[in-house]
């Protein structure tokens, strides 16, 4: 059973398009989480990372965190063909410092 | 950014054989971590290491995987003997601190014949 779940598994969005990504830990030692972005042929890069409950703004990507469902969101607003990749949620557990990606979603946004 | 360089790209090896997977992270990092990637699919957590020693290994660390920093050297992965089901992208990330963002390199291609 995986612990980090995303949904949904890959989306298309137009350009200037919102896009909207969901993840969900079933693992409550999981304290901190990020959201990467893989574009083919290279490794994942961090897009940002939210620790606290709520919302944190970096730009056009927008991360909502709620500890209590162990849900992470990221919204991406003005949608470009650029954006088109692999995200991955990612959490961490404070104790080991292990860090587990989720399942993965493959996001294109049509010109 | 910060640049974590992986070497070989490629690697092509027959089954049975040994192969090392070398990584050279951010100077000043601290915290070292092998993943696993098949067919672009998800991101498999192999191995984090930290301070000369493995921190957590999950199930698909099997008992021929082995990593090692010696002397602040590359953070090396070693498979032996190798095995069919190892085939697959294999990726380097570094941190500098606990809770810090993971810098991936851009992988190494393992082929196993």
């Amino acid at each position: 059973q995986q612990k980090v779940q995303q949904s949904p598994e890959s989306l298309s969005v137009p350009e200037g398009g919102m896009a909207s990504l969901n993840c969900t830990s079933s693992d409550r030692n999981f304290q901190y989480f990020w959201w990467y972005r893989q574009h083919s042929g290279e490794g994942p890069k961090a897009l940002m990372s939210i620790f606290s409950d709520g919302d944190k703004k970096e730009g056009r990507f927008t991360a909502h965190l709620n500890k209590a469902s162990l849900h992470v969101s990221l919204h991406i607003r003005d949608s470009q063909p650029s954006d088109s990749a692999l995200y991955f949620c990612a959490a961490s557990e404070p104790n080991t410092n292990k860090v587990v990606f989720g399942t993965g979603t493959r996001l294109q946004v049509l010109p | 950014g910060p640049k974590v360089l992986q070497i070989p790209s490629h690697q092509i090896i027959d089954m049975g054989q040994m192969v090392t997977l070398n990584c050279d992270p951010v100077s000043n990092h601290l915290y070292f971590y092998w993943y696993k990637q098949i067919l672009g699919q998800q991101m498999e957590f192999l191995v984090n290491f930290y301070n000369g020693k493995v921190m957590e290994k999950s199930k698909l660390f099997k008992d021929q995987f082995s990593v090692e920093r010696p002397d602040g050297s590359y953070f090396t992965l070693k498979i032996q003997p190798t095995a069919l089901e190892d085939s697959a992208v294999y990726f380097c990330a570094s941190s500098s601190a606990s809770a810090e963002t993971l810098y991936f390199g851009s992988g190494t291609r393992l082929t196993v014949l």
